[in-house]
């Protein structure tokens, strides 16, 4: 039982590229999350999906945009990397957006 | 709206030396309130949780919690601190109102710093 996965694990693009985050859970869970986390900002919520073919806004969507793929899979894809895109993203999962949520091991992702 | 504050952005501490964790939030309607630890280079983990009921929660790792309305904190302790406990932690509150409901918001972090 692996939880909540992340790929990759660290990744560094240039700006202006583009790439993908891949996020999946082995629990069945209804609701995925992602977040970046800064320092000195704690986490900050960037879109959510609570439940299968539903996806909305968090707190800081703007650069991102994210796909439901099925219940497992919740992917955040950057279209065009800036530098401040730099930071840690986290993907996390709960049964409903409820529920106590449970977090991947994270992806650091550097823009130069 | 609602916020978490959490008062401190480091904290020392000797092993086996008592520990609390400052947390302070603001919310207008229902208060669902957690604490989550990040071990370096790690996801974060739920350290124990307030939904209703006792205002003291047990978590894991010997830590504990006690829910304070009147003063709106939310204050994380452990009596006696070991070298593993080094951590980041984050105090959370789960919106209740607008969009994103049911979301959690999170503070900016303390970092404990446990020395031998």
């Amino acid at each position: 039982n692996a939880g909540v996965t992340q790929t990759p694990k660290f990744q560094v693009l240039k700006t202006g590229q583009s790439m993908t985050l891949q996020c999946a859970q082995d629990m069945n869970h209804n609701s995925m999350y992602w977040y970046r986390q800064d320092p000195g900002m704690g986490l900050r919520l960037i879109y959510y999906s609570a439940s299968e073919g539903t996806t909305d806004k968090g707190e800081v969507p703007n650069g991102y945009n994210v796909s439901r793929l099925n219940k497992r899979e919740f992917s955040l894809r950057l279209e065009s990397a800036a530098p401040s895109q730099t930071s840690v993203y986290f993907c996390a999962s709960s049964e409903m957006v409820m529920e106590t949520q449970y977090f991947g091991p994270g992806t650091r992702l550097l823009v130069l | 709206a609602q916020s978490v504050t959490q008062l401190d952005s480091q904290v020392p501490v000797f092993e086996e030396a008592p520990v609390e964790l400052r947390c302070n939030y603001s919310s207008s309607v229902s208060v669902y309130l957690f604490w989550y630890v990040q071990y370096p280079n790690q996801g974060l983990q739920l350290l124990l949780k307030y939904l209703s009921g006792s205002t003291l929660v047990k978590g894991i790792n010997g830590f504990e919690a006690e829910f304070n309305k009147s003063q709106t904190s939310f204050h994380l302790r452990k009596p006696s601190v070991h070298i593993s406990d080094t951590a980041e932690y984050f105090c959370a509150v789960r919106r209740d109102y607008g969009g994103s409901q049911g979301n959690l918001i999170f503070g900016k972090g303390t970092k404990l710093s446990v020395k031998p």
